[in-house]
């Protein structure tokens, strides 16, 4: 069964260009999450959907900004425009009614 | 507030020592649960263990065991007879509403 699914892995963009990354959530799994780590503020919850609405998005750092979910397998996060700081790595995870969260492996942002 | 203090920042074992690694934890709930992340050099999170506030009982897998006790706040992780596959960054997370609420990791490193 395959686990959650990003894209791309590693992304290096220049400031000011907009930025969009992508995750397809596990089959089945009504819950989806993205997170940001970085050494200064390690991992920290941006946004979480439930059933494709947003819950809470208290820690998405501002309007640059932007998450989306169309449908239950997929969702995007975007960043418009892009800035030196918000270089990290990106985890979408998804979880089911058991609260456990399954985490895709990440996409390394580098705005230069 | 959720809180939860992972107070080594990093460790350093040789092979086949036993490590326990320390997780406290704050919180309001009298429901929660609690997670240990692992974090490889590959960068993927994965899922250790799920422990739910009611369950107080020791929990064993191979090599690896947790200890649960709410009187202290605590959910400490040991690995016996360390291996140098062992070397990552572990995280213990809390639950908050739908949320993780991670600790800031400790790094173990075990040397050969």
């Amino acid at each position: 069964d395959a686990g959650v699914i990003q894209s791309p892995r590693h992304e290096v963009t220049e400031m000011g260009q907009e930025v969009t990354l992508r995750c397809k959530p596990i089959s089945g799994h009504n819950s989806l999450f993205w997170y940001r780590q970085t050494m200064m503020r390690g991992l920290e919850l941006l946004i979480y959907f439930n059933n494709n609405v947003p819950i809470d998005d208290s820690g998405m750092p501002e309007d640059r900004f932007s998450a989306k979910m169309p449908n239950a397998s997929f969702s995007t996060l975007k960043i418009q425009p892009s800035e030196p700081r918000d270089s990290a790595v990106y985890f979408c995870a998804s979880s089911d009614r058991l609260l456990q969260q399954f985490f895709g492996p990440g996409t390394r942002l580098t705005v230069l | 507030a959720q809180k939860v203090t992972q107070a080594q920042t990093e460790i350093s074992v040789v092979e086949k020592e036993d490590v326990t690694l320390d997780c406290v934890y704050e919180t309001r709930d009298t429901t929660y649960y609690l997670f240990w992340y692992k974090q490889p050099p590959s960068g993927e999170l994965v899922f250790l263990i799920r422990r739910n506030s009611f369950d107080e009982q020791n929990e064993i897998s191979g090599r690896y065991s947790w200890n649960f006790q709410k009187s202290t706040s605590s959910f400490n992780f040991t690995i016996t007879a360390s291996q140098v596959v062992d070397s990552a960054v572990y995280f213990c997370a809390l639950i908050y509403g739908n949320k993780l609420v991670f600790g800031a990791g400790t790094i173990l490193r075990v040397k050969s």
